[in-house]
């Protein structure tokens, strides 16, 4: 079955550039997207890309797709502590969304 | 705004005991989704509802079962909680999936603790 990877934590900088990335096995899915989960709180959609795009950019959020190694990644600019948070990855097969083990960011003065 | 509510933020219940999870959405959205979230592990689907009375199991629903009467309502039942149950439940929400964007809401979450 379909298997998404990231890696579990990155620690940045406030004010610096935070990359985090994943890796899927095998997508049909039209979507991918980014989902953020905030402390004590439920997964909110963050930002998506549509798979016959390579990058979309939203204020400071850049999300880069490469079909061919099957990678996705985001870049969050200037980087700020009310980023910290559990991003997760998820692709979309069928009516269910298959999600990454979500990478924790934490943001430090 | 789309609301997804769950019956309560914080468990705590015996080994042994019949645990029910509630979970309300006001969007008449058909799908009805419950993940467990365990750190290092991700989301991981329990069971799935495409309908009232519809259910679809997901990657782990040993030890689970599920109730949709109704179409807003979907309940995740733990007959006899053991506590490797421990965890965090979430719910979550969508309409049917058509060819355009897809997107699921979540409740804030029911951490529910197994002693």
């Amino acid at each position: 079955g379909e298997d998404v990877e990231q890696s579990l934590f990155l620690s940045v900088r406030e004010g610096d550039s935070s990359v985090i990335n994943c890796t899927y096995t095998d997508s049909s899915s039209t979507y991918l997207y980014w989902y953020k989960q905030e402390p004590g709180a439920g997964l909110q959609l963050l930002t998506y890309i549509f798979s016959n795009m390579d990058m979309k950019q939203d204020q400071r959020l850049t999300v880069l797709l490469n079909k061919k190694d099957k990678h996705l990644s985001l870049r969050i600019a200037d980087t700020q502590t009310g980023d910290s948070a559990i991003y997760f990855c998820a692709v979309r097969n069928t009516d269910k969304l298959i999600f990454g083990t979500g990478t924790r960011l934490q943001v430090f003065p | 705004d789309v609301k997804v509510t769950q019956s309560s933020r914080y468990l705590v219940k015996r080994t042994g005991e019949k645990v029910f999870l509630e979970c309300v959405q006001d969007m008449d959205h058909e799908n009805m989704f419950w993940y467990r979230q365990d750190p290092g592990l991700g989301l991981r689907l329990i069971y799935f509802s495409y309908d009232v009375k519809m259910k679809e199991k997901g990657d782990i629903p040993e030890g689970y079962s599920v109730s949709r009467e109704k179409k807003e309502r979907f309940s995740l039942i733990l007959e006899s909680a053991s506590t490797n149950q421990t965890s965090m439940y979430l719910c979550a929400s969508s309409l049917r999936g058509g060819g355009g964007l897809y997107e699921q809401y979540f409740g804030p979450g029911t951490r529910l603790t197994v002693t």
